[in-house]
């Protein structure tokens, strides 16, 4: 246990579905993190959210829209997703300059 | 732009040798550096770190070397065990940014 929790852990939605992953920490910590693991590639950042406010936007596609309401949520809300995007979607939070903590992830198909 | 780079997919080794996974970045600004383990349906754990002004960082069984110069860090696990068997990954930061990038990982398999 981490102090990362994300739901849902497995996600299986169709290309015109919308739907929204979420993450909760309640480590104090005032960064939080989306990444997205596809196989064999790496754990590619995809948003960072310091302070609720999104510092880093990795060219992501606007078919995810993340969300910051305060310092101990995130959530990355999907909608028209493309099978390519299915991935794990890792949450972590950290403070600045700490490690960073990650949740399990959200194992997501897109049929 | 891939600024951290694990060129080994994976790695095998014997219970009780040791076992080294290698890491190399690309981009100057980073000073801080992690390790993480990743075991299949659980997110990554952190492992073990290194700053820039450090070229070695040891805990139990895990050290880090880092060699600023070449850009390039390494773990050493001695002695490995089976336990161990997971994927690493390397990854790397500035200390004031929370821009943290990832290797793509190399999967250790320590056999008994």
């Amino acid at each position: 246990e981490t102090g990362v929790t994300q739901t849902p852990r497995h996600l299986v939605m169709g290309m015109t579905n919308k739907k929204s992953l979420k993450c909760e920490q309640h480590l104090g910590h005032n960064a939080m993190y989306w990444y997205k693991q596809s196989a064999k590639k790496p754990l590619e950042l995809m948003f960072v959210y310091s302070l609720e406010e999104r510092v880093e936007n990795n060219s992501v596609p606007s078919r995810f829209s993340p969300e910051c309401p305060n310092s101990s949520h995130l959530f990355l809300h999907l909608h028209t997703l493309q099978p390519e995007d299915s991935a794990l979607y890792l949450c972590a939070s950290s403070s600045l300059g700490g490690e960073a903590f990650f949740g399990q992830g959200t194992r997501l198909t897109v049929v | 732009d891939q600024q951290v780079k694990q060129n080994s997919p994976s790695l095998s080794v014997q219970e009780g040798r040791i076992s080294i996974l290698n890491c190399d970045y690309t981009n100057s600004m980073f000073d801080y550096f992690l390790w993480y383990k990743k075991y299949p349906a659980e997110g990554p754990t952190f492992l073990i770190s290194i700053s820039s002004i450090k070229d070695k960082n040891e805990d139990g069984r895990f050290t880090v070397f880092l060699n600023k110069s070449a850009k390039h860090l390494s773990l050493h696990i001695v002695p490995s065990q089976p336990g161990d068997s997971a994927v690493y990954f390397c990854a790397a930061r500035r200390w004031d940014n929370n821009d943290m990038r990832f290797g793509a990982g190399t999967r250790l398999t320590v056999k008994p």
